[in-house]
């Protein structure tokens, strides 16, 4: 059973498409994360959603939405591509700290690779 | 804000030999700190984690950290590396509202 799964894997397209990938946690965990790792390896966090609510936003075009329709669920919709956007996208998920420091860590999907040409 | 510097980009070390990753964070708490590991076209895997206690944290496949406050470190070593040990090491800090802010990095390539 996969932990945090990702999908697509790849994903190709031309500059202005919209396209969405999808992202599903069958931890129980309650916080469910967004990061962008560019051509450098850097790794970024763009969202975090706690129990379906919007907790970090942090400087990403309005192009990007999330969506997070139950806590097992966190979508990001990306409108108007742009060659800009080509990188890796990393879901990850994570329980509360308040549930103990023993089992904590964040638990990362397996990455969505796009290229916008 | 919290951050985190990884200053050496690449690292080439024998089979066999030990291995030291550098890694320093700037955090105004206690910080909690992490060592990841992505092997090429593959997720972030957890090696470790520092809360609190035992400064000298054990971790999979061998490896271990130890946190020093008063150098604002927490590098990760190996006694004697693996050929499968080759891949992007990532040194974390977790801030406010359960941010994880990555280090840029290091690349370890292992010599046969």
């Amino acid at each position: 059973d996969t932990a945090v799964s990702q999908t697509p894997k790849y994903l190709v397209t031309q500059m202005g498409n919209d396209k969405s990938i999808k992202c599903e946690q069958n931890l129980g965990h309650d916080t469910m994360y967004w990061y962008k790792q560019d051509s450098k390896k850097f790794l970024k966090i763009m969202f975090s959603y706690n129990n379906k609510e919007l907790i970090i936003n942090e400087t990403v075009p309005n192009r990007f939405s999330p969506k997070s329709p139950d806590k097992a669920h966190l979508n990001l919709h990306i409108n108007s591509l742009e060659l800009g956007d080509s990188a890796v996208y990393f879901c990850a998920s994570s329980q509360d700290l308040v549930l103990g420091v023993a089992d904590y860590g964040y638990t990362f999907g397996s990455g969505t690779r796009l290229t916008v040409v | 804000a919290q951050s985190v510097t990884q200053p050496d980009i690449h690292i080439t070390v024998s089979e066999g030999a030990s291995l030291e990753l550098r890694c320093n964070y700037s955090y105004g708490a206690t910080p909690y700190l992490f060592w990841y590991v992505q092997s090429p076209g593959q997720g972030l895997q957890l090696l470790l984690k520092y809360f609190s206690g035992d400064t000298l944290v054990q971790g999979i496949k061998g490896f271990e950290a130890e946190f020093k406050r008063s150098q604002s470190s927490f590098n990760l070593r190996k006694p004697s590396v693996h050929w499968s040990d080759a891949a992007e090491y990532f040194c974390a800090v977790l801030g406010g509202g359960n941010k994880l802010t990555f280090g840029t990095g290091t690349q370890l390539k292992v010599e046969l």
